[in-house]
């Protein structure tokens, strides 16, 4: 089966330091996309990567915060910026028409964020 | 705006028994439902979905039924066991597009 997998799968970053998260799917993709998931708390999405152009981010998200490039249809970054406390989080990719599953949503196994 | 409530927030069971989740949701337009199983410390797991067209679908122990009438969908855990155990997250899609909204979690306990 195709697998996504993410690096790195944790971390812990001092506050004001970048992290730059990688998706690596092993086969191509129509979609992919960026979530956090707060401790203890549900998905929210930051953004769609798209490729070969600039990410679309959601209401509450912007681009200096978490630039994000796809340069290809297996790969994406995320990069957490300036980081603070509250940036602690889960973050997650997901990515759509994987194998041949379109209109639905598989996700990689994320990348825990500890920021001091 | 778009939100999908989900309940309850915590489930515990006796293996074997069955285990129900229920999710409304407030976008007429959502036309697609899917169902993850997050483990701890792993990504969320798609274990079944449905779509606007349908009232029901089963696999396996799992199974779905969508109401649009009344905006809900359900997911139904027949003869549970404790690797049941995990949170459970709904999600439905923001009107006919690709984007999710996902609901609180369930945090279903199977005990043995």
């Amino acid at each position: 089966s195709a697998v996504i997998s993410q690096k790195p799968s944790r971390d812990i970053c001092q506050r004001g330091t970048s992290l730059t998260i990688q998706c690596q799917v092993d086969s191509q993709v129509t979609m992919m996309f960026w979530y956090r998931q707060q401790p203890g708390q549900s998905l929210t999405l930051i953004a769609t990567a798209n490729q070969g152009s600039e990410a679309t981010y959601e209401s509450g998200f912007v681009i200096d915060k978490f630039p994000i490039s796809r340069p290809n249809l297996t790969f994406s970054t995320l990069t957490v910026s300036n980081m603070s406390p509250e940036d602690s989080s889960i973050y997650l990719c997901s990515v759509d028409g994987l194998a041949g599953h379109y209109n639905e949503q598989f996700f990689g196994p994320g990348t825990r964020l500890t920021v001091l | 705006g778009e939100n999908v409530e989900q309940h309850p927030s915590t489930l515990s069971v006796q293996e074997g028994d069955s285990a129900v989740i229920k999710c409304t949701y407030s976008d007429s337009a959502s036309n697609y439902f899917p169902w993850y199983k997050q483990e701890l410390g792993k990504g969320p797991q798609l274990i079944i979905d449905i779509r606007s067209n349908v009232g029901e679908k089963k696999d396996q122990r799992i199974a779905v039924t969508l109401n649009k009438t009344a905006k809900h969908f359900s997911l139904h855990i027949t003869e549970t066991q404790p690797e049941d155990s995990a949170v459970y997250f709904c999600a439905a899609s923001r009107g006919s597009s690709y984007k999710l909204i996902f609901g609180s979690g369930t945090r279903l306990l199977v005990r043995p």
